[in-house]
C-alpha cells in the first residue's frame, strides 16, 4: 500500500483566496482525520470521520474551514476565506478501526503559507 | 477529562547513551497510550501502543516503554542513542469517548 497520500505537498497562497487540502486514506481505513501543526500550538486535531461521517469537529477553529469526505476514497479540508494565520502544516491520517486505540497512520503533510 | 504532559520540550544525548523521554498522563478512564515519532519533514509514525497488554511494550527502533499507573507515566527509553534517532517526539493518551490529545513534543538531540 502506498500510505495515505496528500496533495499538494506545498501551498503558497495569499490572503483570501481559497485553499483545498486533499487526503486519499489507506484503503479499507474506517476512520480519518485532519491535523493542523504549528510552532505555537502544536499539533491540533481538527476533524476526524469514521465511515465517511464527520464524528467530531470541535476542533475546525471556525466557520471559514470545512470538511468532506465523499467516499472512502477521498477527503478534503477546505479554507475561504484564507489568513496568514493559517499557514501551517496539515497532516491527514488515517486508522483501520476504532479512532481512540488503534494506530494512526501519517501522510506527509501539506505545508500552507498564506501570504 | 484527559491530558499529557511531556515534562521536556528538548532533551540532548550523545550517541550511544541512554535516551529517557517524558511523559505524564491523566485520565478518567483506562487509557490507552502512544508514543510517535516525527522526523523532519515527515509525518508522524507510530514507535508504541499500550492498551491494557503488557505494561512494558516494546517498539520500533529499539525504544520501549513502560505503563505506571501509580505514577501516571508513560516514559520512553533506549539504551543506547543513534544518530537517526534525532527527532520529535509525541506521547499521546487517548480514551473510550474517542478523545486523541497529543502532548506538545519532545527534541531530541543527538551530540556526536
Amino acid at each position: 500500500d502506498a500510505g495515505v497520500i496528500q496533495s499538494p505537498r506545498h501551498e503558497v497562497t495569499e490572503m483570501g483566496q481559497e485553499v483545498t487540502l486533499r487526503c486519499k486514506p489507506i484503503s479499507g481505513h474506517d476512520y480519518l482525520f485532519w491535523y493542523r501543526q504549528t510552532m505555537m500550538r502544536g499539533l491540533e486535531l481538527l476533524i476526524y470521520f469514521n465511515n465517511n461521517v464527520p464524528i467530531d469537529d470541535s476542533g475546525m477553529p471556525e466557520d471559514r474551514f470545512s470538511a468532506k469526505m465523499p467516499n472512502a476514497s477521498f477527503s478534503t479540508l477546505k479554507i475561504q476565506p484564507s489568513e496568514p494565520r493559517d499557514s501551517a502544516v496539515y497532516f491527514c491520517a488515517s486508522s483501520l478501526w476504532s479512532g481512540s486505540t488503534d494506530t494512526q497512520y501519517f501522510g506527509p503533510g501539506t505545508r500552507l503559507t498564506v501570504l | 477529562a484527559q491530558s499529557v504532559t511531556q515534562l521536556d520540550s528538548h532533551v540532548s544525548v550523545s550517541e550511544g547513551t541512554p535516551v529517557l523521554l517524558r511523559c505524564n498522563y491523566s485520565s478518567s478512564y483506562s487509557p490507552s497510550l502512544f508514543w510517535y515519532v516525527q522526523h523532519p519533514n515527515k509525518g508522524l509514525q507510530l514507535l508504541l501502543k499500550y492498551t491494557s497488554a503488557a505494561t512494558l511494550v516494546k517498539g520500533i527502533n529499539g525504544f520501549e516503554a513502560e505503563f505506571k499507573k501509580s505514577e501516571t507515566s508513560f516514559h520512553l527509553t533506549k539504551p543506547s542513542a543513534h544518530m537517526s534517532d534525532a527527532a520529535e517526539y509525541f506521547c499521546v493518551v487517548s480514551a473510550r469517548d474517542d478523545k486523541i490529545i497529543f502532548g506538545k513534543g519532545t527534541r531530541l538531540h543527538i551530540l556526536p
